[in-house]
């Protein structure tokens, strides 16, 4: 089973360069989450989707852009890199449960290293 | 707003020793989630557990443990008899609950645990 993909692994950028990750998810989840991890802070939420053509803005939507176009595929976009951006990014996807208590199973990729010089 | 604090940056402990990480979370929603993950060396995420807010019951999974308390805003985690594959940072993360669901997650900084041989 592949659950979350992400892909490229691992990149290297120049400031100012472009990129766009992708993640795909072959659960026929509703839901799709970009987090980026760095030191000291935890995982941050960039953006997120609540279903196909859709996407909301997170904690730290600054410099990024997403597109949902498929179900099973959630896009990050840099359009100009900065070494700010240097980080960790995490995909994720859940579904959604109708029953009021039971919550999401959220399931995560393994991660995208990015470094921006 | 909603907050997870985990106070404890590091914690080294040597094997077979019990260790507890500690976690506090901030919320005024009445239905929520709460989370650990598991990132060993390797860098993927690790579900461990979720809990919600209207099950305070403990539990026990082997050699973890996890003690939910509403009156304190606390659900910690207890290794007992630590091993060395223990070593990883450890996130405790929360999430909103009732029909608005949307699995967003809210981590805290991460405790970073190192199990000595």
């Amino acid at each position: 089973n592949a659950g979350v993909t992400q892909t490229p692994k691992f990149r290297v950028l120049k400031t100012g360069q472009s990129m766009t990750l992708l993640c795909a998810q072959d659960m026929n989840h509703e839901y799709m989450y970009w987090y980026r991890q760095d030191p000291g802070m935890g995982l941050r939420l960039i953006h997120y989707s609540v279903g196909e053509g859709t996407t909301a803005k997170g904690e730290v939507p600054d410099g990024y852009n997403v597109s949902r176009l498929k179900k099973q595929n959630f896009l990050l976009g840099l359009e100009s890199a900065a070494p700010s951006q240097t980080s960790v990014y995490f995909c994720a996807s859940s579904s959604y449960f109708r029953q009021r208590f039971s919550g999401n199973t959220i399931y995560f990729g393994e991660g995208s290293w990015l470094t921006v010089v | 707003a909603q907050k997870v604090t985990q106070a404890q940056t590091e914690i080294s402990v040597v094997e077979k020793e019990d260790v507890t990480l500690d976690c506090v979370y901030e919320t005024r929603d009445t239905t929520y989630y709460l989370f650990w993950y598991k990132q060993p060396p390797s860098g993927e995420l690790v579900f461990l557990i979720r809990r919600n807010s209207f099950d305070e019951q403990n539990e026990i999974s082997g050699r973890y443990s996890w003690n939910f308390q509403k009156s304190t805003s606390s659900f910690n985690f207890t290794i007992t008899a630590s091993q060395v594959v223990d070593s990883a940072v450890y996130f405790c993360a929360l999430s909103e609950g009732g029909s608005g669901n949307t699995g967003k997650l809210i981590f805290g900084q991460g405790t970073t645990l190192q199990v000595k041989p």
